[in-house]
């Protein structure tokens, strides 16, 4: 079945680079996604990579993708306060599903 | 772009009320949109697929009785928690997308729904 992995806290010194992995199962899926919530709001998107893809640069986000070990990471580089929030990883639920499934999401907390 | 709107953003109710969420896509028709719910410490997890015309699809667990989903039209599903209870408080978010256009930016969701039952 399909099923998305993260750790659940991340805690990162203000200006230093936030790594956040996931592991997923579902090797068709066909986008993975990068979801920030802060709290007591809805989700944002911040960034998605296509499943052929290793690498897309955002401004300050880094998507790595490493298909053979199912391995998706979010580097936030230059960490701002403001980047607290969790961090949720999403996968499409196979080949051309307009579903997604959703690891545990990543606490990160910025220490200024 | 395309912006899917969800209202309201928080509602309290009374307990063995219920209450009606909707999920309404402004500017593109979704056949189908999707209910997620989020969990204290868990992540988001798939409630029920709407589609247009026809009766929702519901993951295993959630109860269609009581949580009840109409997609009346292409632009509007509505999500009613029926007798509410305290326990389903949470976090009730949709989604919807374009018909036929695929592509990974495509998946647009609401704002979510805070519900807390007293």
């Amino acid at each position: 079945g399909e099923d998305v992995e993260q750790s659940l806290f991340l805690s990162v010194r203000e200006g230093d680079s936030s790594v956040i992995n996931c592991t997923y199962t579902d090797s068709s899926s066909t986008y993975l996604y990068w979801y920030k919530q802060e709290p007591g709001a809805g989700l944002q998107l911040l960034t998605y990579i296509f499943s052929n893809m290793d690498m897309k640069q955002d401004q300050r986000l880094t998507v790595l993708l490493n298909k053979k070990d199912k391995h998706l990471s979010l580097r936030i580089a230059d960490t701002q306060t403001g980047d607290s929030a969790i961090y949720f990883c999403a996968e499409t639920a196979g080949a051309g599903s307009y579903q997604l499934t959703f690891g545990k999401g990543t606490k990160l907390s910025v220490i200024p | 772009g395309a912006v899917v709107s969800q209202h309201p953003s928080r509602v309290i109710c009374k307990s063995g009320t219920s209450v009606k969420i909707e999920c309404r896509s402004l500017d593109f028709q979704a056949t189908t949109m999707f209910w997620y719910r989020q969990f204290p410490k868990k992540s988001l997890m798939l409630m029920a697929t709407s589609n247009e015309g026809s009766k929702a699809t519901y993951e295993q667990g959630v109860e269609k009785d009581k949580f009840l989903i109409n997609h009346a039209s292409l632009t509007l599903s509505t999500l009613t928690v029926t007798s509410a209870h305290p326990e389903d408080s949470s976090f009730y978010i949709c989604s919807a997308s374009v018909d036929s256009d695929y592509s990974g930016n495509t998946i647009y969701f609401g704002e979510g729904s805070w519900l807390t039952v007293v």
